[in-house]
């Protein structure tokens, strides 16, 4: 079983509504993670909060927001998405943002936008 | 910045034969470099590292990498395959821009 646990397994949603991804870790990790995955691809980063605090936007569109609302907890709140947004999100969570650290990933949100 | 390749999208085995997933990767500075292993409708699972120290490392299951700085490569071995090996697996590097970057991935397929 993974230590990063993702809610909802899976979330179906239209262009028009507004939906929250949730990420919770109890590992005393200190760095979190929100990437992007298409089917057959590498994960995308799009978010880094270290401490608590974003450290890392990858030029992420506004339609998705991020949230840590402490340092168990990482969000992602949805809106106005586009079908292209379909994708299987992970969230990950490092001891800290130092580079030698292995990033533990959750099971993914699989979003379907229609 | 940082760039990692999985040259093979496929890699087929047989169970019991030795298998090996290659990875070359280009980075500014000194390298960190990471396997990770993906299942269906999972997440990605940490399987080793390389950070410094011992060209050889070995991680998870029974899984190896070796580091070759003059190949600039991190390829993953194991010495004998199981059918449960099947999965997709990625390289990954960061550098000091503290971004992880992913390699393409690489589908290996074990057969009994």
């Amino acid at each position: 079983d993974t230590e990063v646990t993702q809610t909802p397994k899976h979330l179906v949603m239209g262009m028009t509504n507004k939906k929250s991804l949730k990420c919770e870790q109890h590992m005393g990790h200190r760095a979190m993670y929100w990437y992007k995955q298409k089917a057959k691809k590498p994960p995308e980063l799009m978010f880094v909060y270290s401490y608590e605090k974003l450290s890392i936007n990858e030029s992420v569109p506004s339609r998705f927001s991020p949230e840590c609302p402490n340092s168990s907890l990482l969000n992602l709140h949805l809106h106005a998405l586009q079908p292209e947004d379909s994708a299987l999100y992970l969230c990950a969570s490092s001891a800290d943002s130092l580079l030698n650290q292995p990033q533990h990933f959750g099971d993914g949100t699989r979003l379907s936008i229609l | 910045a940082q760039s990692v390749a999985q040259p093979e999208d496929q890699v087929n085995v047989a169970e019991g034969n030795p298998l090996t997933v290659k990875c070359t990767y280009s980075v500014s500075g000194n390298p960190y470099l990471f396997w990770y292993v993906q299942y269906p409708n999972r997440g990605l699972q940490f399987l080793l590292k390389y950070i410094t120290g011992d060209n050889l490392v070995k991680g998870s299951y029974g899984f190896e990498a070796e580091f070759n700085k003059s190949q600039t490569s991190f390829h993953l071995k194991k010495p004998s395959a199981l059918v449960s090996d099947s999965a997709l697996y990625f390289c990954a590097v960061r550098d000091n821009s503290n971004d992880m970057r992913f390699g393409a991935g690489t589908r290996l397929t074990v057969k009994p």
